[in-house]
């Protein structure tokens, strides 16, 4: 069972356009959402997050809508540029287990946006 | 970069061969993880080391087997892998106490043949 729904798969946008990308999840004791940012032979790299005590978060053109009572969350870019072509992962972190502190990042299938100069 | 080091980036191997993959960090994180992405599917978590001591183990076959020697070290061993074991694999270390802020490695491009 896929803990955290991504969509779309993949976004073409034109230079200056604002893609959005949705995520959807169901368990309740998810408590961090972080956006990653991965680039062709790169790893993930982290790009935003928000807890679910904040309606929104922006950092530069990167803003991140949550709306909790309707478990789901989006990534928005605005005056998308050629380099933010990347593919884009939500992911939920859950509470820790097993003795541990660490909670688990469940992730989403990712979207790839690509950005038309 | 992101302070954490895969080497090496790419690797082709038999079914029958040994390898390993090794990941440093150097950021002075406590928790360490392997992951693995594939194609269409979500990351998915396979070890987690916590101050050395493994965490978690996410039902991964035996033909993988991790190694935390210290805190800034992770290796993972391959043995008798599988063609579907074909994969892009990312180390990843945090700090935070939960976790929150995970810093990924370029990850080791797999290909067994």
């Amino acid at each position: 069972q896929q803990q955290v729904k991504q969509s779309p798969q993949s976004l073409i946008v034109q230079k200056g356009g604002i893609p959005i990308i949705n995520c959807a999840y169901e368990n309740t004791a998810f408590d961090y959402f972080p956006w990653y940012q991965q680039f062709p032979g790169k790893g993930p790299a982290l790009l935003i997050a928000i807890r679910p005590d904040v309606s929104e978060k922006k950092e530069g053109r990167f803003t991140i809508s949550f709306n909790k009572s309707a478990k789901q969350f989006s990534l928005h870019i605005m005056d998308s540029q050629p380099g933010d072509s990347a593919t884009y992962f939500c992911a939920a972190l859950g509470p820790p287990g097993g003795g541990s502190t660490l909670g688990r990042l469940y992730f989403g299938r990712g979207t790839q946006l690509t950005v038309w100069p | 970069e992101t302070g954490v080091t895969q080497t090496p980036r790419h690797l082709v191997m038999g079914m029958t061969n040994k390898k390993s993959l090794k990941c440093e960090q150097h950021l002075g994180h406590n928790a360490m993880y392997w992951y693995k992405q594939s194609a269409k599917k979500p990351l998915e978590l396979m070890f987690v080391y916590n101050f050395k001591e493994q965490t978690e183990n996410n039902s991964v076959p035996s033909r993988f087997s991790p190694e935390c020697p210290n805190s800034s070290h992770l290796f993972l061993h391959l043995h008798t892998l599988q063609p579907e074991d074909s994969a892009l694999y990312l180390c990843a270390s945090s700090q935070e106490i939960r976790g929150r802020l995970a810093f990924f490695g370029q990850g080791t491009r797999l290909t067994v043949v």
